[in-house]
């Protein structure tokens, strides 16, 4: 069966430095989604990723995350200058045109 | 914008009972409603979903129900087992979130043998 696959499943950061947090989508969907979760909280939107451009993004998703699919398979996100806050899990999500997200296993994140 | 409530925070209950977790949205748009179960250290699975156009869904064990004009809806579990410990998210989609899901808080079920 198809599935969302991440990578790294953990990275740990100083703060300040920027981080690249990656996705493969499942293939032939055509949406994309980052989701975070910080410890104990719920799942929380940040953007969506369609045709190559953003959708639509979350108060969260400021001038310090950008995201990019750079090649046919892969999905990313980017942090600029993490802080403390940015700590949690961040999922990618996949969509084929239908209802149903399909989500990865998430990366957790921890900034020091 | 869209407002997920769930409850109960937590739920424990002897192997072989039912297990009812419950969440009410805001937006009368959303038309989409999964459930997801999350397991320690992994990513939300879709367990099942249920959308506007239905009342109730069911998949072997798990049931959903959707009350529209109440705005909430239900997950059922029947004959829990142990391995039905885990973390339920309830999630609601309007379409003029552009497929964007909103997820309640979470409901900690836990199923002792």
């Amino acid at each position: 069966e198809p599935e969302v696959t991440q990578t790294p499943s953990h990275q740990v950061t100083q703060m300040g430095q920027e981080v690249i947090l990656r996705c493969v989508p499942i293939s032939n969907h055509l949406y994309f989604y980052w989701y975070r979760q910080i410890l104990g909280q719920k799942v929380e939107f940040l953007v969506s990723f369609y045709n190559n451009e953003i959708s639509e993004k979350s108060e969260i998703f400021d001038d310090q995350f950008s995201v990019e699919r750079p090649d046919g398979s892969n999905f990313t996100l980017k942090i600029r200058s993490t802080k403390l806050e940015d700590s949690a899990m961040y999922f990618c999500a996949s969509n084929g045109g239908g209802y149903e997200q399909y989500f990865g296993p998430g990366t957790r994140l921890t900034v020091t | 914008g869209e407002n997920v409530e769930q409850h109960p925070s937590t739920l424990s209950v002897q192997e072989g009972d039912s297990a009812v977790i419950k969440c009410t949205y805001s937006d009368s748009a959303s038309n989409y409603f999964p459930w997801y179960k999350q397991e320690l250290g992994k990513g939300p699975q879709l367990i099942i979903d249920i959308r506007s156009n239905v009342g109730e869904k069911k998949d072997q064990r798990i049931a959903v129900t959707l009350n529209k004009t109440a705005k909430h809806f239900s997950l059922h579990i029947t004959e829990t087992q142990p391995e039905d410990s885990a973390v339920y998210f309830c999630a609601a989609f309007t379409p003029s979130g552009f497929q964007k899901l909103v997820f309640g808080t979470g409901t900690r079920l836990l199923v002792s043998p």
